[in-house]
């Protein structure tokens, strides 16, 4: 069974430029989830979906951050525009019947300079 | 709402002795219990979960946690580690009615020398 896929695994920006990650959970996996993990701290969900629907995005910075799962398969995470303080690891990870297994993609290196 | 304390962000351990991991937590509503591995560049892994019943759970490769309640604790313990299990580990929780939320912990980064 493949894992989850995630792309690129390195990114390095501009303060000010946007940057978009991709996700692309395991097969038949309903629920995605998108964290954001700060250098020296535990990941943060962002944002969870449902298929296409969004079940939590209370924690997302919406002025600046969107993310879609338009056919409820992959999903993709942008930033417009970056900040310095995004500079982080963008990890996706999704779950099937299970809600309290989440199985986690190798992540997205994000640097903003 | 829920936080997540691990107290050592660092623990230097030599092969094949122990190592515990303490993981505090505050909740004001009961949770489901979880510890993670991320070995470098890769995600995440499951390594245990406590959801009821006996407050000893057993993981793989060779770990296991107990749950406290009365000192909301959630420690994970290994006899013996090797030099495999150098990693970071991350305590975190979810509240029982949401089970999927997970609140995760600042992490510890366990380095195991030979």
């Amino acid at each position: 069974e493949a894992g989850v896929a995630q792309s690129p695994r390195y990114k390095i920006i501009e303060k000010r430029q946007s940057v978009a990650f991709w996700c692309n959970p395991i097969s038949g996996h309903a629920t995605l989830y998108w964290y954001q993990q700060i250098l020296g701290q535990g990941p943060k969900l962002l944002i969870q979906f449902q298929n296409n629907g969004v079940v939590d995005d209370s924690q997302l910075p919406k002025d600046r951050f969107s993310a879609e799962r338009l056919k409820g398969v992959d999903s993709t995470l942008k930033i417009q525009p970056a900040k310095l303080e995004d500079s982080a690891v963008y990890l996706c990870a999704s779950s099937f019947l299970d809600p309290l297994i989440q199985y986690f993609g190798a992540g997205t290196r994000l640097s903003v300079l | 709402a829920q936080s997540v304390t691990q107290l050592d962000s660092q623990v230097p351990v030599f092969e094949e002795a122990p190592v515990e991991l303490r993981c505090n937590y505050s909740s004001s509503v009961s949770v489901y219990l979880f510890w993670y591995v991320q070995y470098p560049n890769q995600g995440l892994q499951l390594l245990l979960k406590y959801l009821s019943g006996s407050t000893l759970v057993k993981g793989i490769n060779g770990f296991e946690a107990e749950f406290n309640k009365s000192q909301t604790s959630f420690h994970l313990r290994k006899p013996s580690v090797h030099i495999s299990d150098t990693a970071e580990y991350f305590c975190a929780v979810s509240p029982k009615a949401a089970g999927n939320k997970l609140t995760f912990g600042g992490g510890t980064r366990v380095l195991v020398k030979p």
